[in-house]
């Protein structure tokens, strides 16, 4: 079962405007990645943010962590028709719970599909 | 520094084959997953190897299975193919595996007919 749940489903927006993708997830995390994929392809690494990070930026990217609510967003600013892609959040269980089975496994949503009009 | 390779990129096979595909992680990293990515269930862990042993393993039957060789390198065999195999299947490989920076090949499209 899909530990995360993306917000919205599917996002339409104009060149040049922000996209904003939220994520929420049930356990506890060691830390959470968004990744991007465009049409079924591989998926790109975008930013990967640890549990005790409240905030990280890279270039047009930013996201946010907020473990007491279990979520994340992430913001793509002055957004451009080749940021249009399915973006996926994923979480990697805290390894302590439960003991070890955490080893290379990332929980991921179901994703957001953007479409950046130009 | 050359990214994840993944082999062959579209395969298509008939009910009960069996199919292997292969992954190339990048130099230095040790760890490899490998996911499913389907549109009904989304993107699921099916295992992860470091070392050439395995180290966890996700919720498929024993038809699926995999290895990793001593230069890091693994495969993942699928016997007696199902319709429901049908998928994009994905490979990730890591520095070490502990804190799950992973990054992904371009997957293998398998179509079983």
């Amino acid at each position: 079962s899909q530990q995360g749940e993306e917000d919205p489903q599917a996002l339409s927006i104009q060149e040049g405007e922000n996209a904003t993708m939220n994520c929420s997830y049930k356990t506890s995390i060691n830390n959470l990645q968004w990744y991007r994929q465009n049409s079924g392809r591989g998926l790109v690494h975008l930013i990967l943010i640890r549990s005790n990070e409240r905030e990280k930026h890279s270039g047009r990217l930013r996201v946010t962590l907020d473990t007491s609510k279990k979520s994340s967003s992430l913001l793509i600013t002055a957004s451009r028709a080749a940021d249009t892609a399915s973006y996926f959040c994923a979480t990697d269980a805290n390894a302590q719970f439960p003991s070890g089975t955490s080893y290379g496994k990332l929980t991921f949503g179901q994703g957001t599909i953007l479409t950046v009009h130009p | 520094k050359a990214g994840v390779t993944q082999t062959p990129r579209y395969l298509i096979k008939t009910r009960g084959q069996q199919v292997t595909l292969s992954c190339s992680p990048i130099s230095g990293h040790r760890s490899v997953s490998w996911y499913q990515q389907t549109p009904g269930q989304g993107l699921q862990f099916l295992f992860e190897y470091f070392s050439e042993t395995q180290r966890n393993k996700g919720n498929f039957p024993g038809r699926f299975s995999g290895r990793q060789f001593s230069n890091s390198r693994s495969e993942m065999n699928v016997s007696t193919l199902e319709l429901g195999d049908s998928a994009l299947y994905l490979c990730a490989s890591s520095l070490l595996g502990d804190d799950n920076e992973q990054f992904f090949g371009p997957g293998t499209r398998l179509t079983v007919l």
